[in-house]
């Protein structure tokens, strides 16, 4: 059974601060790993992909990917009150594109 | 920015009766899926579907679930013979290819009574 594990939270981060979101995954074979946001009774937001070992900035976000340690990560730098939501990890091992999502890390920014 | 949209936006069904519940991709996607998040769970994978074809499906996309593109547009989700724990928020999914991402329609709330 392939999963993708995330710690639910929540994660309460001031507003400014750093947050750090972390997942890991059991499939060695994963290809492509993605963070979406999810606003509570919203669709999910794709936030940004990554394939390759390393980080993979954007903006206020930056992707880690380690695949030996199986794991993937998001920064959000100055975190502001809109961030908060919930942020899904999803992984992908199939030529289909299907994705497998993690339970989701709740994030709070307190002004 | 384009967008992927779903309807209805709520639907409430009897135990057993038929839902189809209806997505217009955007138009130069060629991937299209179907997820479903039951309140407070994980959004789970249903089905994807690639040149007119279901390319993979998960256990719970049984004989009770249908897909299909009628047309140029459109992409459908058959339920039949709905069960209470169908109900969930059902999210139609495109993507212009494989590992790229893909942009989410709003959803619709099927919620069976």
């Amino acid at each position: 059974q392939k999963e993708v594990e995330q710690n639910s939270g929540p994660l309460s981060v001031p507003e400014g601060a750093i947050a750090s979101l972390n997942c890991t995954y059991s499939d060695r074979g994963s290809q492509s790993f993605f963070w979406y946001r999810q606003y509570s009774g919203k669709s999910p937001e794709l936030i940004m992909f990554i394939y390759s070992n390393g980080d993979k900035e954007d903006g206020r976000f930056t992707a880690q990917l380690n695949k030996a340690s199986q794991y993937v990560s998001l920064l959000i730098r100055d975190s502001q009150p809109s961030d908060s939501a919930t942020y899904l990890c999803a992984v992908s091992s199939s030529n289909t594109g299907k994705l497998i999502f993690g339970q989701g890390t709740t994030l709070q920014v307190k002004p | 920015e384009p967008e992927v949209t779903q309807t209805p936006s709520h639907q409430v069904t009897q135990m057993g009766q038929e839902v189809i519940l209806r997505c217009v991709p955007i138009s130069n996607h060629l991937y299209f899926y179907w997820y479903r998040q039951i309140l407070g769970q994980k959004v789970e994978f249903l089905v994807s579907f690639y040149n007119n074809e279901i390319s993979e499906k998960s256990e719970i996309f049984d004989d009770q679930f249908s897909v299909e593109r009628p047309d140029g547009s459109n992409f459908t989700l058959k339920i039949r013979s709905t069960k209470l724990e169908d109900s969930a928020m059902y999210f139609c999914a495109s993507s212009v290819g494989v590992g790229y991402g893909y942009t989410f329609g709003s959803g619709t709330r099927l919620t069976v009574v």
